[in-house]
């Protein structure tokens, strides 16, 4: 299986300022037809899931432009530019180039 | 607008079986492979079984393989999750998800739903 790590698990940051998650992978995620697959997820407190971004750098429909990602083969990083409070929970990458898709531990994001 | 609404959660003795439903709507059901993802009690997510869209390609975790059984009814927009043999550490809430590519195996997901809770205890 596809090992995924997050570093950091836990991450506090005030209002206003810049967050990055990174995320590496114990293989390498690009696929031979060109796409790398690696996915950005959030978890609000109570909610499932929602994408935030999909194959590295993808902002999926809605997505505030303060988030954004990039890498390449298996390093990844999750940046938001400005954090708001509305940004609060787990942030999880995940692969899904091969069976069994894999997510990283999580990373918990508060706000000071 | 994409929904994905499971049901069928619930408390369930060990060895015991249980069956979860997702009724999809807002999207050509058939055309997108669906998973389920699911979460134990204060833990990470974790990848369970995906099938999909005709319903003739399934896949499975090591961990619920020969217990577990996936389905899908394209003419009722359902997806299924047939639980056998539940063990204590099945306990999670399970997740419908959807692939974000029409036509692929499965490459991913981009919508989930709510979640329903399944409870394996005596």
């Amino acid at each position: 299986d596809i090992v995924m790590t997050q570093t950091p698990l836990s991450l506090s940051v005030t209002p206003g300022q810049p967050a990055s998650i990174s995320c590496k992978s114990s293989q390498s995620l690009l696929h031979s037809d060109g796409k790398t697959y690696l996915y950005w997820y959030l978890q609000k407190p109570g909610q499932p899931p929602q994408l935030l971004i999909y194959e590295v750098s993808n902002r999926f429909s809605g997505v505030p432009d303060r988030f954004s990602g990039s890498g390449s083969g298996t390093d990844f990083t999750l940046k938001i530019s400005r954090v708001e409070a509305e940004d609060v929970g787990v942030y999880y990458c995940m692969q899904s180039i091969q069976l069994p898709w894999t997510f990283g531990q999580g990373t918990k994001v508060e706000i000071k | 607008e994409v929904q994905l609404l499971e049901s069928g959660g619930g408390l369930v003795q060990p060895g015991g079986s249980l069956r979860l439903s997702c009724a999809a709507s807002g999207f050509t059901f058939s055309s997108y492979a669906m998973s389920w993802v699911r979460q134990a009690p204060g833990k990470g997510l974790e990848w369970v079984s995906a099938i999909s869209g005709s319903g003739g390609s399934t896949y499975y975790a090591d961990s619920v393989k020969g217990r577990f059984t996936i389905s899908r009814d394209n003419s009722k927009n359902t997806l299924y999750l047939q639980m056998n043999s539940l063990r204590a550490e099945d306990t999670a809430v399970y997740y419908c998800a959807k692939d974000p590519q029409a036509y692929s195996s499965s490459s991913g997901v981009d919508y989930w739903g709510q979640g329903t809770l399944v409870t394996v205890s005596s």
